[in-house]
C-alpha cells in the first residue's frame, strides 16, 4: 500500500538554524503535499507540489519532489520558536480518487529559543 | 479559525454508550472527511463525502456510523466502542472540482477516550 514516511521521525534546533524533513512514498502520485500539526490542533495545510514540478516556494518554506527517486523533502530556513510542530506529507494515487489523501507518520520539530 | 468546527473537544465514554462527534465547515466546500489520529502511527481515512454521497468508507468497523445531512455537516455516530477506539478524531473539508488536490482544511479533532 501506499504510505508516506518521514524522516527524522524528530528533530531539534536552535532558532535561526534550517530544518529540512523528507518524505517517501512507494506509488506514483498527481500530488504531494506538506501539513504541520501543533500541539492539540489539527492539520494546516503548507503547500501543494505537482507530480510534474520539482521545487516550489512559500515564504521560508521550499519543497521539492524527485519523482524517479519517490521523494520529497521540506525545508523551512531560518526556524523560529513557532515552528515547532509535527510535519506530514500526504500524497494521492495516480489514477485513483484526487482527494484521497495518505498521510505518513510525521516528524517532530521542536526549534530550541 | 480554519472554518471548521468539531464538537465536542473531548469526549469521555464508556463502552456501552451512544455518543456522536459533530463537524461544521463554513467554506463553502463540497467534499468531508473522518479521519482517526493514534500515537505513533499515520493518520488513517475512514470516511469521505463528496456532495453528501459516500464515496470512501476504509473497512471502518460498524460501529463507527457516518452521516452527511447536507455539505457543510458531518456527524460520525459512535456505538459499542473499544478501547483502542480511542483517538484524536479529525474532521476536514476540500473543494472537490476540475482542479485536483484543493487543500483539506481541518478542524481541531475530538479526543476521544473509551473507558
Amino acid at each position: 500500500s501506499q504510505q508516506g514516511e518521514e524522516d527524522p521521525q524528530a528533530l531539534s534546533i536552535q532558532e535561526g538554524e534550517n530544518a529540512t524533513m523528507n518524505c517517501s512514498y512507494k506509488t506514483s502520485i498527481n500530488n504531494l503535499q506538506w501539513y504541520r500539526q501543533n500541539s492539540g490542533r489539527g492539520l494546516v495545510h503548507l503547500i501543494l507540489i505537482r507530480s510534474n514540478e520539482r521545487e516550489k516556494h512559500s515564504g521560508r518554506l521550499r519543497v521539492t519532489l524527485d519523482t524517479s527517486k519517490k521523494s520529497s523533502s521540506l525545508l523551512i530556513t531560518a526556524s523560529r520558536a513557532a515552528d515547532t510542530a509535527s510535519y506530514f506529507c500526504a500524497t494521492d494515487a495516480k489514477g485513483g480518487a484526487t482527494n484521497k489523501l495518505i498521510f505518513g507518520t510525521g516528524t517532530l520539530l521542536a526549534v530550541q529559543p | 479559525e480554519t472554518g471548521v468546527t468539531q464538537t465536542p473537544r473531548h469526549l469521555v465514554m464508556g463502552m456501552t454508550n451512544k455518543k456522536s462527534l459533530k463537524c461544521e465547515q463554513h467554506l463553502g466546500h463540497n467534499a468531508m472527511y473522518w479521519y482517526k489520529q493514534s500515537a505513533k502511527k499515520p493518520l488513517e481515512l475512514m470516511f469521505v463525502y463528496n456532495f453528501k454521497e459516500q464515496t470512501e468508507n476504509n473497512s471502518v468497523p460498524s460501529r463507527f456510523s457516518p452521516e452527511c445531512p447536507n455539505s457543510s455537516h458531518l456527524f460520525l455516530h459512535l456505538h459499542t466502542l473499544q478501547p483502542e477506539d480511542s483517538a484524536l478524531y479529525l474532521c476536514a473539508s476540500s473543494q472537490v472540482g476540475e482542479v485536483s488536490n484543493q487543500p483539506q482544511h481541518f478542524g481541531d479533532g475530538t479526543r476521544l477516550s473509551i473507558l
